[in-house]
């Protein structure tokens, strides 16, 4: 079955403490992107990628990065959380890029305290 | 750059009524539209899109959206709508610079 994995689900942390939201896909496609989901907000981009080792900044980077080592997998990594990073984090993919249709993971929902 | 309205953050409609979700873009250039519908605790989902051709395109669910170049516009309707339908929609517009969605219409249904 195509589909957009993460992991986890759900995350409850602590400010500072380091952690990781993978995100896998089995299509093969090209471009992945990170958002975050907050109330009243929408859907906000943090980072994409093009393509294995090529990764760009989306409209919220700050206190965010990414790595995208194999096409499948690119992992969101929040290196000291802070409570405004408490959000519904969605990563998606796509063949060809943020003009073709995206297709999304089930969603993370982080909690810092 | 580009960006998204959606008037309306919440809409209730009765079950079997018509629906129409509105959603004005701003780009330069012909766009690439799309609209997304997210469902409780779930991620988003393709409804339709656009890219050229017939202003009018068909998406799945029953839904269709028409784009108006000379409105900026891009509105979803649905002729009858399904107590299923109850969902959050996303319009969104991308071009040669990322993916920018608007902030949501939440879709209520009523009896």
């Amino acid at each position: 079955e195509a589909q957009v994995t993460q992991n986890p689900r759900y995350l409850i942390t602590v400010t500072g403490k380091k952690l990781t939201v993978t995100c896998s896909q089995n299509m093969n496609h090209e471009y992945m992107s990170w958002y975050r989901q907050d109330p009243g907000l929408g859907l906000r981009q943090i980072y994409y990628s093009m393509n294995v080792e090529v990764t760009d900044k989306g409209d919220v980077p700050e206190g965010y990065k990414v790595s995208r080592k194999e096409k499948r997998n690119f992992p969101l990594i929040l290196e000291s959380p802070s409570p405004n990073q408490t959000s519904l984090y969605f990563c998606a993919s796509s063949d060809r890029g943020p003009a073709d249709t995206q297709y999304f993971g089930p969603g993370t929902r982080l909690t810092v305290l | 750059a580009q960006s998204v309205t959606q008037p309306d953050i919440h809409i209730t409609v009765s079950e079997g009524a018509s629906l129409e979700l509105r959603c004005n873009y701003s780009y330069g250039a012909t766009p690439y539209l799309f609209w997304y519908v997210q469902s409780p605790g779930q991620g988003l989902q393709l409804l339709l899109k656009y890219f050229s051709g017939d202003t009018l395109v068909q998406g799945i669910k029953g839904f269709e959206a028409e784009f108006k170049r000379s409105q900026s516009s891009f509105n979803l309707r649905k002729p009858s709508v399904h107590w299923s339908d109850a969902a959050e929609y996303f319009c969104a517009v991308a071009g040669n610079t990322p993916l920018v969605f608007g902030k949501g219409t939440r879709l209520s249904v009523i009896a």
